[in-house]
Formats: structure tokens, C-alpha cells, sequence
């Protein structure tokens, strides 16, 4: 059980175009999601909490306009990267909390690769 | 500001040569502690969470532990199996579910 899952599992683009991001809890309910990027050899980095129906609500010094997100489903979250730059190359991972549950799991990650 | 340190940032270890990571911590209103395996590309595995000073947790041949200050989890007769970079992370009560986490111990264990 508390699995899930992103796609795609890598994803190469040209700079100036926008990636969508994917992030499904496949065997249970989350109301929340979060994203998180991780650079080489560092650790994770919230990004940004996501609630189901309601409006993201990102973390001090990362830009609300390039990192949408979007929460329609309990089951779903998405982050698109718009108008994407070689700095946005990164590890991108989602996590959900299981509804009544304190423990949160995390999705396989996507890296980005901006070219 | 909320501080969460690991040490040591890697070790080495024989095939059943046990040892400790740490995770010390300063946050206010601590709500939990949590331990996290990571393999290289791949997202991090729930371990434990801990929440409160004295608490214990095992698996397997991990066991978490938590005091005021830090927590520690034991690696007890590794394998090659248990080579990879754990992470510890803490949520804070008034901003539940928002980790901030450390930057990790990598553990490689040798044959």
C-alpha cells in the first residue's frame, strides 16, 4: 500500500518550452501533495504544498508563475514547468500524506533535463 | 531558524560492521522526525517517524531513536543491501506535513 507514482520518469526539453509533471497516489486518498526538487548531490527542497480544490501554496524565493500546480483530484497533482531554462534541470519529486495518516510517502521522481 | 544536521555526510562500512547516524535537529514545536532511505535517481522510501523524546522504532535491522536534541538510527549488522543515502527530515506542528530535511548520510556497506 502508500504508493505513488509520477510521470514521466524523465523528460528532456528545449528551453523555452513548459513540461507537465504528473503525480498520482495510486492505492489511497491524498489531500495533500507536495513537490520538492533535489540538485545533485543535495537534499530535497520544498517547493510548494498542494491541496486538493484549492490553490497551491508555495514555498519563500520559488516562482508561483513558472511552477504551476494543479490539485483536481484526490488522487492527482500536477506541476508544469513553463517556460523552462538549463537552471530548471533538476529532480523533481512529489510526496502525498495518506488522509489521517502522518506518514508521507514519495513518488520514483522526474528529472528534468533543459537543453 | 529551524536547523536539521546529519553526520557524518558518508561512511563506509564492512558487511556486519554495525554503526550510527545522526540527525540533530533545532525546531520549534517539533510534530515528528522522520527517517528516509534514498537510492541514487530514485525518491525516498519511508523508514520511520518519530514523535517524541525517548521513542524507539525497528525494522529489520534498523532502529531509530529519539532524544530532546537529536535522533540516531542504528545500523545493526549491515548488508550490501542497506548501501544508500538516508535522509532525515522534520515537520514542525504548525506546518504539518512540510519536511525540511537534512542532507543525508551516504552509507556504502562492502562484502
Amino acid at each position: 500500500g502508500a504508493v505513488v507514482s509520477q510521470h514521466p520518469s524523465w523528460v528532456i526539453c528545449k528551453s523555452g518550452t513548459s513540461v507537465k509533471i504528473e503525480c498520482r497516489s495510486l492505492d489511497f486518498q491524498a489531500t495533500t501533495m507536495f513537490w520538492y526538487r533535489q540538485f545533485p548531490k543535495q537534499s530535497l527542497m520544498l517547493m510548494a504544498t498542494s491541496n486538493e480544490g484549492s490553490k497551491a501554496t508555495y514555498e519563500q524565493g520559488v516562482e508561483k508563475d513558472k511552477f504551476l500546480i494543479n490539485h483536481a483530484s484526490l488522487t492527482l497533482s500536477t506541476l508544469t514547468v513553463t517556460s523552462a531554462h538549463p537552471e530548471d534541470s533538476s529532480f523533481y519529486i512529489c510526496s502525498a500524506d495518506s488522509t489521517g495518516s502522518y506518514e508521507q510517502y514519495f513518488g520514483p521522481g522526474t528529472r528534468l533535463t533543459v537543453t | 531558524e529551524d536547523q536539521v544536521t546529519q553526520s557524518p555526510e558518508a561512511l563506509r562500512l564492512q558487511e556486519g560492521e554495525s554503526s550510527s547516524l545522526n540527525c540533530s535537529y533545532t525546531v520549534s514545536g517539533l510534530r515528528g522526525l522522520f527517517w528516509y532511505r534514498q537510492d541514487p535517481g530514485k525518491g525516498p522510501e519511508f523508514l520511520f517517524t518519530l514523535y517524541s523524546a525517548g521513542e524507539e522504532k525497528e525494522k529489520e535491522r534498523l532502529k531509530a531513536t529519539l532524544t530532546k536534541k537529536e535522533s540516531f538510527l542504528h545500523i545493526t549488522a549491515p548488508k550490501p543491501e542497506d548501501s544508500a543515502t538516508y535522509l532525515c527530515a522534520v515537520s514542525r506542528g504548525d506546518s504539518w506535513g512540510k519536511l525540511q530535511f537534512g542532507a543525508g548520510t551516504q552509507v556504502v556497506v562492502t562484502p
